[in-house]
């Protein structure tokens, strides 16, 4: 069974920074492209970011470019989303997600909240 | 980037059929056959519902069907049932390894 369990949201302040993690099990990582997508409270859901199988490539959505980082160790079978320079406008819920041309399998989500 | 527009709302009563419309431009939804629909519980996951347009990923019901034409996508529910009430997002690949949502259509089951 695919498992995709999201970690490291929680409180911060404006122009701060925070990490989050996403392991992965029940799939062959290594040959699968991660995304994360986020969604705003009672917002919709929004697209940030994609990284290749081995990590070599990545691209972000105009929103985040520039101030995210998205990367992975196939090692430990785990996604990563290194998140600078925070905003209010930030804040959501941050899930991870499996495939490339379609989102196969989802986390439950953490929810980051960008506050003073 | 921007999002692709979905009607805030539409509802049926069980069994009926309701479609969901999503338009975007000839550079996401029109120029590309990688259209993806999500179905979204309150406070759940979301989960795919359809992939390629018109794909069903293994599990999910035949009731639930896509289709394009030009820049605009659309997901049918036939036979609806009350568990189809939920919100329901559309996805298109927009160029340049980047993907575009739709804004999200909630499905009331009256």
């Amino acid at each position: 069974e695919v498992q995709l369990l999201e970690a490291g949201g929680g409180l911060v302040q404006p122009g701060g920074s925070l990490r989050l993690s996403c392991a992965a099990s029940g799939f062959t990582f290594s040959i699968s492209a991660m995304n994360w997508v986020r969604q705003a409270p009672g917002k919709g859901l929004e697209w940030i970011s994609v990284i290749s199988d081995s990590g070599a490539a990545s691209y972000y959505a105009d929103s985040v470019k520039g101030r995210f980082t998205i990367s992975r160790d196939n090692s430990k079978n785990t996604l990563y989303l290194q998140m600078n320079s925070l905003r209010a406008e930030d804040t959501a819920v941050y899930y991870c997600a499996k495939g490339i041309t379609s989102l196969e399998h989802w986390g439950q989500g953490t929810l980051v909240t960008v506050s003073s | 980037q921007s999002a692709l527009t979905q009607p805030r709302s539409v509802s049926g009563s069980p069994g009926q059929s309701v479609s969901i419309s999503c338009t975007g431009t000839s550079s996401d939804v029109g120029d590309y056959n990688y259209v993806s629909w999500y179905q979204q519980h309150p406070g759940k996951a979301p989960k795919l519902m359809i992939y390629d347009v018109t794909k069903r990923p293994s599990g999910v019901p035949d009731r639930f069907s896509g289709s394009k034409s030009g820049n605009t996508a659309s997901l049918t529910i036939s036979g609806l049932q009350a568990e189809d009430e939920a919100d329901y997002y559309c996805c298109s690949y927009a160029g340049s390894y980047t993907y575009v949502f739709g804004t999200g259509t909630k499905v009331t089951v009256l």
